[in-house]
């Protein structure tokens, strides 16, 4: 019965190197989003999955960000090359529904703090 | 793009006292709208969601009013117990495409609320 969760919970980066943070969905979730929170500000949506196929990547805001869920379950976030701009909470949600009924039924998980230097 | 507005960006009141906060949206063409609750290093939990076609919604201490054709909507709490301290954080789905896009939601910059005791 455990929620979403994600890893690392903090991450301090040095501007240009890369970086990986990972959401595991609640089991069986077939729907998955990743969204962006800058501080003070609500989350921005960033991309969603359902199962394995990135459905909408539109939100992602340059090419240095990365994302995928190869086996339908855990999801990787991948930044390359970051910067300070990119230093923000990244949050990820689960669905149990697929398109139509999504919005009504999203779990957060308590997101990845990623500070650029 | 949908602009959603929340005023005010922080308030603080005595234990017992009513809240009232506002969320404002440029674009009244909606598929629902969502208030959700974040706790400091916590995900978002959803706490109330109205259809486009409904006025409002209630869940006990809490009330939520959807105004679609003058973009508002408002989330009462009563009798404030200090429990209820958190960013709250409304968000709206778009109708444009019909339901396949609603997960795709527009978020406010939060009200942060601390109740006192």
């Amino acid at each position: 019965g455990a929620g979403v969760s994600q890893s690392p919970r903090y991450k301090v980066a040095k501007r240009g190197q890369d970086v990986a943070l990972r959401c595991d969905p609640i089991s069986g979730h077939v729907s998955l989003f990743w969204y962006q929170q800058a501080l003070g500000q609500g989350p921005e949506f960033l991309t969603y999955f359902q199962n394995e196929a990135q459905l909408d990547k539109s939100g992602l805001p340059s090419d240095r960000f990365f994302a995928e869920r190869p086996e339908g379950s855990v999801s990787t976030l991948k930044i390359q090359r970051t910067q300070q701009e990119d230093s923000a909470v990244y949050l990820c949600a689960s669905s149990p529904n697929r398109q139509g009924r999504v919005s009504e039924t999203q779990y957060f998980g308590p997101g990845t703090r990623l500070l650029v230097l | 793009k949908q602009e959603v507005t929340q005023i005010p960006a922080a308030l603080s009141v005595p234990e017992g006292e009513n809240l009232v906060l506002n969320c404002s949206f440029t674009d009244s063409a909606i598929y629902n709208l969502q208030w959700f609750r974040q706790d400091p290093g916590k995900g978002l939990t959803s706490l109330l969601l109205i259809q486009s076609s409904q006025r409002e919604q209630t869940s006990g201490r809490l009330n939520a009013s959807l105004d679609k054709s003058s973009g508002r909507s408002t989330l009462y709490i009563a009798a404030s117990q200090p429990g209820d301290s958190a960013t709250y954080l409304c968000a709206v789905s778009p109708q444009e495409g019909g339901l396949v896009n609603d997960y795709k939601l527009s978020f406010g910059a939060g009200t942060t609320v601390t109740v006192r005791a």
